[in-house]
């Protein structure tokens, strides 16, 4: 069973306006919570990352929200940028140890020059 | 800068063969991972490593098994290739045990295809 799902494949943007990509879980012991890039042929790269102590974390133009009474994670990309079309997994982490981190399916972002 | 270096990136076998993917990262990290990356279901863990010779399984570790001989280099196998195992392989590491404030360094991936 799924326990981090994004539920939209894709998204299309146009350049300069807002990218928001979401993210729910079902497991109330996550507490670590990270979004992934990938570009095609290459492999994902670390973007972003929010401890359950916060609501939020920004670095540059990505912003990270997490909303825990609902489960929900979304990150935000402002202004978009061409070179931000890839896909994005949400990845969520009970505690520490290397088998407790679990990726989402991923979501296609398409920015629209 | 980490480099995780996959040594194929596209590989074709027929059902049955023994299958070896190699992966080597440069950065002294202590853990290591293989994950395989499917349409409609994310990335999937198979097997990890915390240190040279120790293994421990994933989600998804029927039908693999896994080498580390050298803290560099962490291998996967299939020991009798099957179609359902056709898909991409990624492999990673990362400095501490766990994803706290040590994300995964990921290499190319090798798309395998089994026929």
């Amino acid at each position: 069973d799924q326990q981090v799902k994004q539920n939209s494949p894709s998204l299309s943007v146009q350049e300069g306006r807002i990218s928001i990509l979401n993210c729910d879980y079902t497991n109330s012991m996550f507490d670590y919570f990270l979004w992934y890039k990938k570009y095609p042929a290459e492999g994902p790269t670390f973007l972003i990352s929010i401890s359950s102590i916060k609501d939020k974390n920004e670095d540059g133009r990505f912003t990270v929200f997490l909303n825990k009474s609902a489960k929900h994670l979304s990150l935000h990309i402002v202004p978009s940028q061409p070179g931000d079309s890839a896909v994005y997994f949400c990845a969520a982490s009970a505690g520490t140890g290397a088998n407790n981190l679990f990726f989402g399916t991923g979501t296609r972002l398409t920015v629209i020059p | 800068d980490v480099k995780v270096t996959q040594s194929s990136r596209y590989l074709v076998k027929r059902t049955g063969e023994k299958v070896f993917l190699e992966c080597v990262q440069d950065m002294d990290h202590e853990n290591m991972f293989w994950y395989r990356q499917d349409p409609g279901l994310g990335l999937r863990l198979i097997y990890f490593s915390y240190d040279v010779k120790m293994k421990e399984k994933g989600d998804i570790p029927e039908g693999y098994s896994v080498s580390r001989e050298k803290k560099e280099r962490f291998s996967l196998i299939l020991e009798s290739a099957s179609t359902n195992q056709t898909s991409m392989y990624l492999c990673a590491s990362s400095l501490l045990v766990g994803s706290y404030n040590s994300p995964l360094h990921f290499g190319n991936g090798t798309r395998l295809t089994v026929t």
